[in-house]
């Protein structure tokens, strides 16, 4: 099975500033590494799959980012409605695996 | 508009049976791999099985394998789980999830997720 370690646990950050969020994979995925937010009682929502492309509708300022081992979600400024989870998932290997998440909260 | 209901949680004792259903509308059902994939409230999500648009192939969690078992019926546009064997390490709130064409195992539309509690 696959592990992903997603870094930090949480992220403090106000409204405006850029976000980095780390992904690292026990094994390489190659580019199938997708991202995920999610709200309080929310479904998570897809933001990112096989690493770069947007899924539909998600703004621009959301962008992927890696491949093999190492991946990065980046929001390149905060708006409100980013404060949420955010989960890393590979669909190279089965089982398909998640991240533990980062929590992306406002300082 | 593309969606998801599922249905079919509820509290079960361990040992016990339950089968969840989701109905999938505004969308080529048959075109798509379909998943199912749980969340105990305040952790990760995690994969619980798939199966192809043709259900040729399916697979499962370790955790599940065995017990539950995946189908879907293309006619009626639905998905199922039948879930056997429940232990209360299966008490989730249990979504179904549609994988992208050509990315089938990534998920982008889920539903709102029905909620399986096992207890005696």
């Amino acid at each position: 099975e696959i592990v992903l370690t997603q870094s930090p646990d949480t992220l403090s950050l106000s409204p405006g500033e850029r976000a980095t969020l780390s992904c690292r994979a026990s094994q390489s995925v190659s580019s199938y590494l997708a991202w995920y937010q999610q709200k309080p009682g929310q479904a998570p929502r897809l933001l990112i799959y096989d690493a770069s492309n947007r899924a539909t509708g998600i703004p621009a300022r959301f962008s992927g980012s890696g491949s093999g081992t190492d991946f990065t979600l980046t929001i390149s400024s905060l708006e409100p409605e980013d404060f949420a989870m955010y989960y890393c998932q590979q669909r190279s290997n089965w089982p398909l695996t998640f991240g533990g998440g980062t929590k992306v909260e406002i300082k | 508009e593309v969606q998801l209901v599922e249905s079919g949680g509820g509290l079960v004792q361990p040992g016990r049976s339950l089968r969840l259903s989701c109905a999938a509308s505004g969308f080529a059902f048959d075109d798509y791999a379909m998943h199912w994939v749980r969340q105990v409230p305040g952790k990760g999500p995690e994969w619980v099985s798939a199966i192809s648009w043709s259900s040729a192939g399916i697979g499962y969690a370790d955790s599940v394998k065995g017990r539950f078992t995946i189908s879907r019926d293309n006619a009626k546009n639905s998905l199922y789980l039948q879930m056997n064997s429940l232990r209360t390490e299966d008490t989730a709130l249990y979504y179904c999830a549609k994988g992208i064409r050509g990315s089938p195992d990534a998920f982008d539309i889920w539903g709102q997720g029905t909620m399986v509690t096992v207890s005696s």
